[in-house]
């Protein structure tokens, strides 16, 4: 079954840019049915949604409008892995950060705490 | 706020059947399906439901969900203890042009 995997640090510096990798298994990022998101969990917001990557014939990223100007989303068809980066952190973007297929499987999760 | 309303909580006793709504509009519930989430206390969120109905391999046929105009519920039934956890709804919402969450469900088992 596809499992996700993901990775990154947990502690990045106020100003600086998050980034997070999230590996694929048991399916290919590639895939013409699938869509790889993006979603985030903190106990002010909530889950919230920031984006996705998907490909059907050729790549398509969609994002949020509360991080469309910070976050940026990146398929690796190499690795079979998509990524997040979020620029420009303040301590409001302190969340636990999943990936998921939303129809099928979420990541472990990664907590990433935005402090100098 | 979040963009589709569930109740804060809800409980029952084992054994019985228990249901979580989630209100919308027409521009999410009303035009896409609804997927639900189970998130056990520590751990991330799991697929229970996607395509308003559909369970993956794996999800007990206790679990049940189904959706009217702008409206979705997620139904369990025969309760068990290992239930306890917060149930989300989610959907596509065409205005927002994302997905969006419910604010959760804290379920108890009395």
């Amino acid at each position: 079954q596809v499992q996700l995997q993901q990775s990154g640090p947990g502690l990045v510096k106020p100003s600086q840019t998050l980034s997070l990798t999230c590996a694929v298994s048991g399916d290919s990022v590639s895939s013409k049915s699938a869509t790889w998101n993006w979603i985030r969990q903190s106990p002010s917001r909530g889950l919230e949604w920031l984006g996705r990557t998907y490909y059907r014939s050729k790549w398509y990223n969609e994002y949020a409008v509360s991080v469309k100007s910070r976050a940026t989303i990146n398929p690796d068809t190499s690795k079979n892995q998509f990524s997040l980066h979020l620029k420009s952190v303040t301590p409001e973007d302190t969340a636990v950060y999943y990936c998921a297929n939303l129809d099928s499987v979420w990541g472990q999760g990664t907590q990433v705490t935005v402090s100098s | 706020q979040s963009v589709l309303t569930q109740p804060p909580s809800a409980s029952g006793t084992p054994g019985q059947r228990v249901t979580v709504s989630c209100s919308g509009s027409t521009s999410n519930i009303g035009r896409n399906t609804v997927n639900w989430y189970q998130q056990l206390p520590g751990t991330a969120p799991k697929v229970l439901i996607y395509l308003n109905n559909q369970r993956p391999s794996g999800v007990p046929d206790r679990f049940s969900g189904s959706k009217s105009g702008t409206s979705a519920s997620l139904a369990i039934s025969g309760l068990q203890s290992g239930d306890e956890a917060d149930y989300y709804c989610a959907a596509w919402d065409d205005s927002l042009k994302g997905w969006v969450f419910g604010g959760g469900t804290k379920l108890t088992v009395l």
